[in-house]
This record gives C-alpha cells, structure tokens and sequence, in this order.
C-alpha cells in the first residue's frame, strides 16, 4: 500500500460546481497536512495547510482533516477556470527534521 | 520577497551524459529539498539539507546523483551518467527551520534521450 493515495483523475466539472478532491493515507503518525496547487509547467505552491482533525476555510476553499479515517479532503465551491491545475496532497508527522509525503495528484480542469 | 530560484528551467541531454541543477532558495530558509517529479507522479523527495548539512538522502540514487549545499545557501544537484528514466522535473523547495510548509521553485525540465 503506497504511503498516500490519491485519485489521479482527470476530473472535468463545469464553471461555479463545487469540487471535493479526496486523499487517503496509511501512516497514522500524519499530523500536517497540506494542498498544493500545481499549473502546468509550474513548481507545486501552498493552498491550505492544517495541523491534526478538523476543517480550515479559506474564501472558496475549505479543507477537511479526519485522522480516525486517514482520509483529507479539499473543497472547492463556485469552482472557475483558473482552478484548472493538478492538487496534490501533503502530508508530514512534525518531526524535528521531517519531510513532506506527496500524493500522485489530481488533475482537475474547470469547463467555462 | 523573492521566491526560490532555479536554473536551468529546460535541459535535454543524451544518456551516459551528465548535468547539474542550481538552486537559490528563500533568503533564511535554513532547509532546502530536492525533489524528482516524474510525470504524472507527486514529487518524490530525494534529499533534504539543514544548512549545509544532508538530514535525508534515504532515496538518492547515490551511485549517480550527488547533491551539495555549500555555505547552507545555494545548491546544485548533479547526475552522472544520466539515464532514460531519469527524465523528470527536479524541483527545488526551502522553508525555514522546523517548518514544514515548503516553497517551491518552478523546477528544471530535464529530458534524456
């Protein structure tokens, strides 16, 4: 079982759909967790980062965090073309020197 | 604040050759990573410096990727010989001491043929 997992898609929706992209994880020492957005051609760059369970909102974004299911969740409402990039999930356990797991990336393309 | 910083943005190469990346990161940012993105795939961490100190080179290739950070400031990364499937994107990321949000620069494109 990779480390995390994460549905690579491609997933289509149509401009304003709400979008829910889904990430699961094996290793329950995780406490950090993060989505990257990544434009094509692009380096990864920071959406949402939370620490331990719960739900962080942040304008049209809002991640959610359930370690008893090792599941995370990032959603996406009025979704826009510019939301047309690859999601990838991130996840860490805090350590002094730790270092950030990556999932595969979804790949997500909003239609105007 | 300026972002971090890597060169070549595009580099194709024949294999058995050899090649090398740069990367400045964010000014302060104590810990800087090098990671392989192969397409299609999350990136995958190849090594982590603390200053100019490896902590992570768990998943180097070592016997043709080296990697140095001199001064705990920039850092190269280098392959010899490269093979086909070392084509990918290199991404370089820092962050400050004990953070664990890394910033990333928009990576070197590196095709072998």
């Amino acid at each position: 079982q990779k480390e995390v997992e994460q549905d690579p898609g491609p997933l289509s929706v149509p401009e304003g759909a709400i979008v829910s992209l889904n990430c699961t994880y094996s290793n329950s020492a995780f406490q950090y967790f993060m989505w990257y957005r990544q434009y094509s051609r692009k380096g990864p760059e920071l959406l949402m980062y939370t620490y331990s369970s719960g739900n962080k909102e942040d304008g049209r974004f809002t991640a959610q965090v359930d370690k008893s299911s090792k599941y995370i969740s990032l959603f996406i409402r009025d979704s826009q073309p510019s939301d047309s990039a690859t999601y990838l999930c991130a996840m860490s356990d805090g350590t002094s020197y730790d270092k950030v797991i990556f999932g595969p990336g979804t790949s997500l393309s909003v239609i105007p | 604040e300026a972002g971090v910083a890597q060169s070549p943005r595009y580099k194709i190469i024949e294999k058995r050759q050899s090649v090398a990346f740069w990367c400045n990161p964010i000014s302060g940012h104590a810990t800087l990573y090098w990671y392989q993105q192969i397409l299609g795939q999350g990136p995958k961490l190849l090594i982590q410096f603390q200053n100019n100190g490896v902590v992570d080179d768990s998943q180097l290739p070592k016997d043709r990727f080296s990697a140095e950070r001199l001064k705990g400031v920039d850092s190269t990364l280098k392959i010899q010989p490269a093979k086909l499937e070392d084509s990918a994107v290199y991404l370089c990321a820092s962050t400050w001491e004990g953070g664990t949000e890394a910033f990333f620069g928009q990576g070197t494109r590196l095709t072998v043929v």
